[in-house]
C-alpha cells in the first residue's frame, strides 16, 4: 500500500529551527508537496519538489531525495505565527495526492 | 478577493438526511476536488473533477456523489448522511491536474 509517515507532532523555541521529516512509500513519484495549516482553517501550499535537494522559500526550504523516499521541511527564525500543522502529500504514478496526517509544530516563547 | 467560498462553514444533521455541502471557486480553475480530513488521518480524496462536465471517484466515494455543470460550483451531495460521515470536508481547486491546491475554508459536519 501506499504510505507517507510524519511526526504526529514537535515542539520548538521561538527564534529557533526545526526540520520535520516526511518519509514515503508510493506506487510512483510525480512531485511533493508541503501544506501549512493553521488550527480551524485551509491548508495553504508551501512549497513543491519533483526533484532532488534543495528549495528555499524565504524562512522555509524543503529538501527532496527520491531514491531515500524522504523529504523534510526545515523552517528557520520560528515564529510563533509558524505553530500550525505540516502536511507532506506526494503525487504518485497516476497523479493522485497521498497524504501524510501532519505534523502538529508548538512553538514556544 | 478571488477563492473558494464553501457553505455551510458547520451543520449538523440527523442521520438519513439528505445534504449538499456548496462549493464556488471564482479563479477560472480547471480542476475541483473534494477531500475529507479525520483526526489522526491525512486528507482523503472523494470525488474530484478535471474540467466542467466530468467526474471521477477517489478514495472514499461511497455514500457521496458530486457533479460540474460548469466551471465554478462543484457541490458534494450525501444522499443518507450515516455517523461516519461526520468530519471537516474541504473542497479545492487547482488550475490543471497536478498544480498546488487551493482550499475553501471547509465545512464541519457532524452526523447525529
Amino acid at each position: 500500500g501506499q504510505n507517507i509517515d510524519q511526526p504526529t507532532e514537535m515542539t520548538a523555541t521561538e527564534g529557533a529551527i526545526v526540520q520535520i521529516n516526511c518519509t514515503y512509500q508510493t506506487s510512483g513519484f510525480n512531485g511533493l508537496f508541503w501544506y501549512q495549516q493553521h488550527a480551524g482553517e485551509a491548508p495553504t501550499f508551501l512549497s513543491y519538489n519533483v526533484l532532488d535537494g534543495l528549495e528555499e522559500k524565504g524562512r522555509f526550504s524543503s529538501f527532496l531525495s527520491r531514491s531515500k523516499g524522504y523529504s523534510y521541511l526545515l523552517l528557520k527564525e520560528l515564529q510563533m505565527k509558524d505553530s500550525a500543522s505540516y502536511l507532506c502529500a506526494v503525487r504518485d504514478s497516476n497523479y493522485q495526492l497521498i497524504w501524510g496526517a501532519g505534523t502538529k509544530l508548538i512553538i514556544k516563547p | 478577493i478571488a477563492g473558494i467560498t464553501q457553505a455551510p462553514t458547520s451543520q449538523i444533521l440527523a442521520a438519513g438526511r439528505r445534504m449538499t455541502l456548496r462549493c464556488t471557486q471564482d479563479m477560472r480553475h480547471n480542476a475541483m476536488y473534494w477531500y475529507r480530513q479525520d483526526l489522526g488521518l491525512g486528507l482523503r480524496l472523494i470525488h474530484y473533477s478535471n474540467t466542467a462536465g466530468t467526474t471521477g471517484k477517489g478514495e472514499v466515494p461511497d455514500g457521496y456523489s458530486v457533479s460540474r455543470a460548469n466551471t465554478d460550483d462543484f457541490p458534494l451531495t450525501l444522499a443518507s448522511a450515516v455517523p461516519s460521515q461526520t468530519s471537516v470536508y474541504f473542497c479545492a481547486s487547482s488550475p490543471k491536474e497536478g498544480s498546488p491546491l487551493h482550499f475553501g475554508n471547509g465545512t464541519r459536519l457532524t452526523v447525529t
